[in-house]
């Protein structure tokens, strides 16, 4: 079973770039059968999907963050990351990285291992 | 690309069966059998409950069924339990490869 972490500031001010981390265990990033996905919920509000990469690189994005979005691997650390740039108070959030369920071998379009998420406030 | 749309809450009492739906469009809910619900616990992260519309993972009660007509989705959860009680969203794909995710509002369960 895989485990997922985030990690990074807790505090960012508006305008500047939300970076967090995402550390995987129990299984290599590299791995072809997985995709890895980020996904937000705002203080009191419903989930937001931002963004998902693949083992290829390839990623694919919430047009409404697309702008400001950037998810990138870091194998050697068997991480990936999230960038979100010129943030807003909008972009206060619990963020979470998350994992699909993988069913006979291939990969389901649902997230079953989720990291225990991390509270990001944009304040001045 | 629009959220799903679910109804803000249901209730019902222990014993009793509840649906909540997902209401979408043919981009989205209608037009790939990638729906997934989630049960979410407060302060919790989301629990995966039915995946690909009607499968449910290993270790997931069979009192969690899902089930699709046209561009609406539905969660039926039968003989509801206190610890059912919880926020449930629902997720689909959208997009011209079918790649880009998107959660419905969440419907918040409570039970009696």
């Amino acid at each position: 079973q895989l485990q997922l972490q985030e990690a990074g500031p807790g505090l960012v001010k508006p305008s500047e770039t939300l970076s967090l981390t995402c550390t995987v265990s129990g299984g290599s990033i590299s791995n072809n059968l997985y995709y890895w996905g980020w996904i937000r919920q705002p203080p009191g509000k419903g989930l937001e999907w931002i963004g998902n990469i693949y083992y290829s690189g390839r990623t694919y994005y919430n047009p409404s963050l697309k702008s400001r979005v950037t998810i990138s691997f870091d194998t050697p650390k068997n991480q990936f990351s999230l960038k979100l740039s010129s943030v807003t108070a909008a972009d206060t959030a619990v963020y979470y990285c998350a994992a699909p369920l993988i069913w006979f071998g291939e990969a389901m379009k649902a997230f079953e291992s989720w990291g225990q998420g991390t509270m990001v406030t944009v304040s001045s | 690309q629009s959220a799903l749309t679910q109804p803000a809450s249901v209730s019902g009492s222990p014993g009793q069966s509840i649906t909540i739906s997902c209401t979408g469009t043919s981009s989205d809910v209608g037009g790939y059998n990638s729906v997934s619900w989630y049960q979410q616990l407060p302060g919790k992260a989301p629990k995966l409950i039915i995946f690909d519309v009607t499968s449910r993972p290993s270790g997931i009660s069979p009192r969690f069924s899902g089930s699709k007509s046209a561009n609406t989705a539905f969660l039926a959860i039968s003989g509801l339990q206190a610890e059912d009680e919880a926020d449930y969203y629902c997720n689909s794909y959208t997009g011209s490869s079918a790649l880009e995710g998107v959660f419905g509002g969440g419907t918040k369960l409570t039970v009696l």
